[in-house]
């Protein structure tokens, strides 16, 4: 079964503050990444997608990718309380049987307080 | 240009009943995926339809089935409804780089 893990928070941070959120994966041949925002009953909404090793970034959001270690991240600046939301990462299933399935993990509730 | 559109919004069925949940994808778009999220979790795969064939199907009963039609658009048939079924059920549309698109979804609620 394969795996997607992420801390379901929730993450408190400060207004102006960095929030960090984490996820791990457990397939190792994984090559494509994405972080959705959902705010509370409403539907992901794409903000990031990285598929190399290394940073990147967009506007005040930067996601990070670490295959080696099976790791992505996902950095917010200046955090604001319109970011307060569930962040959920999700990872493109590797293999040539896979269409575009995605494996998600529980999510990480973020409030930015004022 | 429309996105991915779901109807309806919201359902409330009684356990055993059968129901039907539409998608129609984002313009441009030929796959459609089929996800279920209950409270507090991430959302579940449950198939995906390209060219009319379902294509890949997540770890759902045969309860779970679908339908894509030729305008490329799809339906999620649920049969023999169960408590446990009530969640959110999101359709997404698969555009370049594998980035799927979600729409509204529907709200299930199973009494």
């Amino acid at each position: 079964q394969k795996e997607v893990e992420q801390n379901s928070g929730p993450l408190s941070v400060p207004e102006g503050a960095i929030a960090s959120l984490n996820c791990t994966y457990s397939d190792r041949g994984s090559q494509s990444f994405f972080w959705y925002r959902q705010y509370s009953g409403k539907s992901p909404e794409l903000i990031m997608f990285i598929y190399s090793n290394g940073d990147k970034e967009d506007g005040r959001f930067t996601a990070q990718l670490n295959k080696a270690s099976q790791y992505v991240s996902l950095l917010i600046r200046d955090s604001q309380p319109s970011d307060s939301a569930t962040y959920l990462c999700a990872v493109k299933e590797a293999g040539g049987t896979s269409y575009g399935k995605l494996t998600f993990g529980q999510g990480t509730i973020l409030t930015v307080h004022p | 240009d429309a996105g991915v559109t779901q109807s309806p919004t919201h359902l409330i069925k009684t356990r055993g009943q059968q129901v039907t949940l539409r998608c129609s994808p984002k313009s441009g778009h030929d796959t459609v995926s089929w996800y279920q999220q209950a409270l507090g979790q991430g959302p579940q795969f449950i198939f995906q339809y390209y060219e009319e064939e379902e294509r890949q199907r997540g770890n759902f009963p045969d309860r779970f089935s679908g339908h894509q039609f030729p305008n490329y658009s799809s339906e999620l048939n649920v049969n023999a409804l169960l408590l446990g079924d009530s969640a959110l059920y999101l359709c997404a549309s698969r555009g370049q780089g594998n980035i799927q698109y979600f729409g509204a979804g529907t709200r299930l609620s199973v009494l």
